[in-house]
């Protein structure tokens, strides 16, 4: 149990357009979900938090206008990465926070979208 | 505010060698403490965690304890394998709170 999946896992696009990465709890219904970013060698950088229905909570300097983050049912939530540029190029990872087998609730995490803005 | 501080790597050890990395924090209240692990080019991977002041983790053979009395919550495995190359980071959640914050990441490097 337990699973979250990211999709796509590799995403390559020209400056300007726009990127939706997609994270689904695919065994478990999530309320809440998190967006990081991690830059290579780095630790993971909370962008926002997510709650199912209502508006994502973004982490100081994350510009929302630019990372549009929709958590539309207990099971999905998207970031939109608008008008992306090289800047913006990085790994994205995704997790859901949920109750499973009787544990205490826990964070569990996507296996990362690579972002390659061109 | 809250803070993890992780050994720097990487950390290279033989096949079979003992590991321990070190892992301390900052907090208000009693935080749940976590590690994870991240293979190359893969998402974050809840290794193990503790709960309250004296737990013990543990998971493929990994363990950590939760120590109030030194806010630590190190890493070790007696014998490790090639396969346990990753990237390990050490996490807290404050209690109230949903968000984790991380360390920074320990690269473990395994030679056979």
């Amino acid at each position: 149990g337990a699973v979250v999946s990211q999709h796509p896992s590799w995403v390559i696009c020209k400056s300007g357009t726009s990127v939706k990465i997609e994270c689904r709890s695919l065994d478990f219904q999530a309320t809440t979900m998190f967006w990081y970013r991690q830059f290579p060698k780095q630790s993971l950088m909370l962008m926002a938090t997510s709650n199912e229905g209502s508006k994502a909570t973004y982490e100081q300097g994350v510009e929302k206008d630019k990372f549009l983050i929709n958590h539309a049912s207990l099971t999905l939530s998207t970031l939109t990465v608008t008008s992306a540029h090289p800047e913006d190029s990085s790994f994205y990872i995704c997790s859901a926070s949920g109750i499973v087998s009787g544990s205490t609730e826990t964070q569990y995490f996507g296996p990362g979208t690579r972002l390659l803005v061109l | 505010g809250d803070s993890v501080t992780q050994m720097e790597g990487p950390v290279t050890l033989s096949e079979e060698a003992f590991l321990t990395i070190n892992c301390t924090y900052t907090a208000t209240g009693y935080p749940s403490l976590f590690w994870y692990v991240q293979y190359p080019g893969e998402g974050l991977q809840l290794l193990l965690k503790a709960t309250k002041a004296d737990d013990k983790g543990s998971n493929k053979g990994f363990e950590a304890t939760y120590r109030k009395e030194t806010t630590s919550f190190h890493l070790e495995k007696g014998s490790v394998q090639v396969s346990d190359s990753a990237v390990y980071f050490c996490a807290l959640e404050n209690s109230g709170y949903s968000t984790l914050t991380f360390g920074k990441g320990t690269m473990l490097l395994v030679s056979p």
